[in-house]
């Protein structure tokens, strides 16, 4: 199975000041077809996950701008330009290139 | 709109069977792959299982296999996760959630599941 790691476990970050956490896989998540099939989720208090990048850098609908994700290979980013406060919450990572599915174990992001 | 309403979740003994259903709106159901997803109390996100738009082909978590089965129905707009050889470690909210370009989009509210004796 593709083991994801993440760091740091915890992210307290003032507000305004940008944000970034690290996801690694313990294969390639290049799959056959060429993509690479590494997600970023947010889980805010209370609610269900959402997603909101895919393939590594496309942000999905209604994400803001201030989300990006970045990487290659094994080694991923998703940054916060800028924090708010409803980005409270805990953030997973995902891969989808491999059988089984995977989610690192999370990255609780708090304000400072 | 798309919505997902998880049902079936409850308390059961160790060893015990449980059914959990998820009924779908405001998309094409047939037309998608789904997933379900769980999360135990206070921890991570673990994937649990997938199933395609017909309903050939599936796959499962290593913790799960041969013990549930995912199936759906399309005439009903409904996904399906059939659980048998409960443990207390499949205790979970569990998530129906939908997919879109490879991997899960779109989740439900989750319906609880707690295996005690």
């Amino acid at each position: 199975d593709a083991v994801m790691t993440q760091s740091p476990g915890s992210l307290p970050v003032t507000l305004g000041q940008p944000a970034a956490i690290s996801c690694r896989s313990s294969q390639s998540l290049v799959y056959s077809d060429g993509n690479t099939y590494l997600n970023w989720f947010q889980q805010r208090p209370g609610q269900s996950p959402r997603r909101l990048i895919y393939q590594v850098s496309t942000r999905d609908s209604g994400v803001p701008d201030r989300f990006s994700g970045s990487g290659s290979g094994t080694d991923f980013t998703l940054k916060i330009s800028r924090v708010e406060a409803e980005d409270v919450g805990v953030y997973y990572c995902m891969q989808g290139s491999h059988w089984p599915y995977t989610f690192g174990p999370g990255t609780k992001l708090e304000i400072k | 709109e798309v919505q997902l309403v998880e049902s079936g979740g409850v308390v059961v003994r160790p060893g015990g069977s449980l059914r959990l259903s998820c009924v779908a709106s405001g998309f094409t159901f047939h037309a998608y792959f789904m997933h379900w997803v769980r999360q135990a109390p206070e921890k991570g996100l673990e994937w649990v299982s997938l199933i395609n738009g017909d309903g050939s082909i599936t796959h499962y978590a290593d913790s799960v296999k041969g013990r549930f089965t995912i199936s759906r129905d399309n005439s009903k707009n409904s996904l399906y996760l059939q659980m048998n050889s409960l443990r207390g470690e499949d205790s979970a909210l569990y998530y129906c959630v939908k997919d879109t370009t490879g991997s899960p989009d779109y989740w439900g509210q989750g319906t609880l599941v707690t295996v005690s004796s």
